[in-house]
């Protein structure tokens, strides 16, 4: 299976700031996604990051708050704009190609102050 | 939209006792996936299941599809401290990109 790293591991930040979270495959895939688990919360799908154009997100998300960059089959982006404490959450990375099952990154911690 | 509901919520079990985590759907499932997830950390695939009645083993976890796919069952067998984590399943949910919606997860505790 894909080789996923995820940077920061996790960060501690100011409110009204932002940070930009990359995820890096070790082999070109199909699909990247980028969730959000709140604190003792399931994963919430944010945006489907498609390579080359603008990423499809769900509702409740917006590009201006979570904007997302792929430019390549290997590399994608979430940043996660304005900060305030409502922010703090874990942020997860996957892959997925086919039908096969989606692969996790170690996701990024977030604490926002 | 699909609804995943898994039970218990969460779990603690003596060291070497058996246990099982049920995941339901609202709808027929297509794909069915169990992870692992470490507090904190990303989550670890264990086993996909697609076709009903189905049944997967990986060392002492084995899961199950039933018939009508529309509920799946993972039981750990003399269950042992590596096992605690949160139990997470998902499934596909047939859109465009793929994706999957996610149980809200069972913390499993294992009492050494």
């Amino acid at each position: 299976s894909a080789v996923i790293s995820q940077k920061p591991s996790r960060d501690i930040c100011q409110r009204g700031t932002s940070l930009t979270i990359q995820c890096q495959v070790d082999s070109q895939v199909t699909m990247m996604f980028w969730y959000r688990q709140q604190p003792g919360q399931s994963l919430t799908l944010i945006a489907t990051a498609n390579q080359g154009s603008e990423a499809t997100y769900e509702s409740g998300f917006v590009i201006d708050k979570f904007p997302i960059s792929r430019p390549n089959l290997t590399f994608s982006t979430l940043t996660v704009s304005n900060m305030s404490p409502e922010d703090s959450s874990i942020y997860l990375c996957s892959v997925r190609s086919g039908n096969q099952p989606q692969h996790f990154g170690d996701g990024t911690r977030l604490s926002i102050l | 939209s699909q609804e995943l509901e898994q039970s218990p919520q969460s779990l603690i079990v003596q060291e070497g006792k058996n246990l099982t985590i049920n995941c339901t759907s609202s709808k027929t499932l297509y794909g069915l996936y169990w992870y692992k997830q470490k507090y904190g950390e990303g989550l670890i695939f264990l086993m996909m299941l697609q076709k009903g009645g189905e049944e997967k083993s990986h060392e002492k976890i084995t899961a199950k599809l039933d018939e009508k796919k529309q509920q799946s069952s993972l039981h750990i067998t003399a269950s042992q401290p590596s096992h605690a984590g949160i139990y997470l399943c998902g499934a596909d949910t047939g859109s465009w990109d793929n994706d999957m919606r996610f149980g809200a997860g069972t913390r499993l505790t294992v009492k050494p």
